[in-house]
């Protein structure tokens, strides 16, 4: 069976400091990531998307990064965080059509930043 | 681009009734149409979908209907429960996806 897995749950962070998220998908093969935010009580803003290793598209910049170093690992980071950074950060995997097929999503990792 | 406007904000109903959210779009390339629901404090999991081929789907107490010509769409939910009550996000993808803003669902016992 498939599983999705993010790292860190939640973080607490400092202005001005970076950041890492992760994301594994295991049981499936060549996956396409994604990458979204989700203001406190807001709707969802898809970030990235990746459909291969290596390969990342932007779809909204917001001072963050990403990147998928191997085919069922992808990264969001950021070298200086901002207030605005603040929200709930899910990854999420399809396998298809990257824009026409169900999603699964993580878990999420709740990120505060003061 | 694509703007997702789901029209209401927050829906109450009576266990056992049943509860309709409507969405439209605005891009008439927009092909794909998911339907997620979040419970409180976790995260997002597929619901339903549809796609512009048809026009109605159902699934057990769901049914998601689409006009094309009016850029609409909609979750009808059947014989309420309790468990049903959560945040459902409409969404439009002709390879980007765009949400909606969410409906939070109240089933009342």
């Amino acid at each position: 069976a498939q599983t999705i897995h993010q790292w860190p749950v939640a973080e607490i962070k400092a202005v001005g400091s970076p950041l890492s998220l992760g994301c594994t998908i295991k049981g499936k093969s060549s996956p396409n990531l994604y990458w979204y935010w989700q203001a406190t009580g807001g709707t969802l803003q898809q970030l990235f998307y990746s459909i291969t290793v290596g390969q990342v598209e932007s779809v909204v910049q917001l001072n963050l990064s990403a990147s998928r170093p191997k085919d069922d690992q992808f990264i969001l980071s950021t070298e200086k965080l901002l207030l605005s950074h603040s929200g709930f950060y899910l990854c999420a995997w399809s396998l298809g059509d990257w824009g026409g097929a169900e999603q699964y999503f993580g878990p999420g990792t709740r990120l505060t930043v003061l | 681009g694509e703007k997702v406007e789901q029209h209401e904000s927050t829906l109450s109903v009576r266990e056992g009734d049943s509860a309709v959210i409507n969405c439209t779009y605005t891009d008439t390339a927009s092909s794909y149409f998911p339907w997620y629901k979040q419970e409180a404090g976790k995260s997002l999991h597929f619901v339903i979908d549809i796609r512009s081929n048809v026009d109605r789907k159902q699934s057990q107490r769901l049914t998601v209907l689409l006009d094309k010509k009016a850029k609409r769409f909609s979750l009808h939910i059947t014989a309420t429960q309790p468990e049903d009550s959560a945040i459902y996000f409409c969404a439009a993808s002709n390879n980007r996806i765009f949400f909606g803003d969410g409906t939070q669902l109240v089933v009342k016992p």
